[in-house]
């Protein structure tokens, strides 16, 4: 059981938008920054949003992020059949006074 | 640019240990956190823990599913970080990635490795 909240999956057919929610609590989404990666197929996991809506260099904006009190969203436009991969948002968290970083179970997206 | 490379998996026994290694190149190693990530085979993200640049203190934190077995060290003048991994169980085979973190302090887990696996198998 992940601490943040993520749907296993989600599907759209390439050209539209979609959206990938993560749910946490005010010991991490509530009060930390807020990351999302990419993992392609076989690959290791790639950073795609930082500080809750930050692009690193390279990555298109058609990836963009937000976050409102204890979630988070992603969202993908214009939707290619390479943005097939799974999604896993993350986030500092502060529980008990112990620092550790949690992530969400990751989202499975399909371009149908 | 920025590069890490894992190196040390492989298969171990039951109750042995292992240390994996992660060689970085193409920054200031000594200035940012490092941390460590394992995936189990078709599972999803666990995080182990890290170590603050030298600025903090070097300090580290660790999951509570891996304290008081899993180490993180780091030696800046190679540019290397490790994962000491003692009393292993089958439940942690998985890749290992090596990260870097966008400050001395922790901040976003940046940059990746390309992962190394570890199964436990007797």
């Amino acid at each position: 059981q992940s601490v943040l909240t993520q749907p296993p999956s989600v599907s759209a057919p390439p050209g539209q938008k979609v959206t990938i929610s993560c749910s946490g609590s005010s010991s991490n989404i509530g009060n930390n920054y807020v990351t999302w990666y990419q993992q392609l197929p076989g690959a290791a996991p790639k950073l795609l949003i930082y500080d809750n809506d930050k692009r690193p260099s390279g990555i298109p904006d058609r990836f963009s992020g937000s976050k409102s009190g204890t979630s988070a969203t992603l969202g993908i436009t214009g939707l290619q059949t390479g943005d097939e991969a799974d999604y896993y948002c993350g986030a500092w968290d502060g529980s008990l006074g112990v620092l550790s970083w949690v992530f969400g179970g990751g989202t499975r997206l399909t371009v149908l | 640019e920025v590069q890490l490379v894992e190196s040390g998996g492989g298969l171990v026994q039951p109750g042995r240990s292992l240390r994996l290694s992660c060689t970085a190149s193409g920054f200031t190693f000594g200035d940012y956190a490092m941390s460590w990530v394992r995936q189990a085979p078709g599972k999803g993200l666990e995080w182990m823990g890290f170590i603050r640049s030298k600025a903090y203190a070097g300090t580290t934190e660790y999951a509570a599913s891996v304290k008081g077995r899993f180490t993180i060290s780091r030696d800046d003048s190679k540019s290397i970080a490790y994962l000491q991994m003692n009393s292993l169980k089958t439940e942690d085979t998985a890749v290992y990635y090596c990260i870097r973190g966008n400050t001395g302090y922790g901040g976003a887990m940046a940059y990746w490795g390309q992962g190394t696996l570890v199964p436990v198998s007797s």
